[in-house]
């Protein structure tokens, strides 16, 4: 059971915009910056959004993402075949000695 | 080119011992934390802790304290996540991950190992 929390899955068409979600607490999101990671099928993991909606290096404007109390949210828009992926969020937990939780992770398919 | 290199794949038996290790190169491995990620089969990412190789500063996830030791020699670039007694549940990719400095995770993970597999198989 992860601290934070995605929902499994999320699917669009090509052009689509899709929404995830990530949901935590006062410890986590209610107070720490969310980041946002990709996960492409048999490659490393890579960081897609930090600082809550500032977008990593490289990364295309079609991602964007925002933060509000204990949730937050990342939307692809335009949705491209490459975008099928694992989708992660974290966030610094302060609970115990600190540490980073991650969400579950949400699988976005691309009908 | 900013880069982490991990070790190979690893083959191990319960209660054998393993260490694994992470180098870092184009940028000051020593400003810069490493931590690391356990992907289980199937299942999602989780963090365990991470190493600031300049003064050794380490900070374990709670599920992981006491479980593994991560350490760094910065004489080499290279970090190390070890194992004293390996059990088949410890099966899962192993992910090394730079993070820069910051205020609790601000900028993330920005740098990803390729990722070290470890079977713990009888």
């Amino acid at each position: 059971q992860s601290v934070l929390t995605q929902p499994p899955s999320a699917s669009g068409t090509p052009g689509q915009k899709v929404t995830i979600s990530c949901s935590g607490s006062s410890s986590n999101i209610g107070s720490n910056t969310v980041n946002w990671y990709q996960h492409l099928p048999g490659t490393a993991p890579k960081l897609l959004i930090y600082a809550n909606d500032l977008r990593a290096s490289g990364v295309p404007d079609r991602f964007s993402a925002s933060k509000s109390g204990t949730s937050a949210s990342l939307a692809i828009s335009g949705l491209q075949s490459e975008d099928e992926a694992d989708y992660y969020c974290a966030a610094w937990d302060d609970s115990l000695s600190g540490h980073v939780v991650f969400g579950g992770g949400t699988k976005v398919t691309v009908l | 080119e900013v880069q982490l290199v991990q070790s190979g794949a690893e083959v191990k038996k319960p209660g054998e011992s393993l260490k694994i290790s992470c180098k870092g190169s184009g940028y000051r491995f020593s400003s810069y934390w490493i931590g690391w990620v356990r992907q289980m089969p199937g299942k999602g990412l989780e963090w365990m802790g991470i190493i600031y190789p300049g003064d050794s500063d380490t900070i374990y996830s709670p599920s992981f304290e006491g479980q593994v030791t991560i350490s760094a020699d910065t004489s080499i670039s290279t970090a190390y996540l070890q194992w004293s007694s390996l059990k088949a549940s410890d099966t899962a990719m192993y992910y090394c991950v730079r993070r820069p400095s910051g205020t609790k995770d601000y900028y993330g993970m920005d740098v990803w190992g390729q990722g070290t597999t470890v079977t713990v198989s009888s």
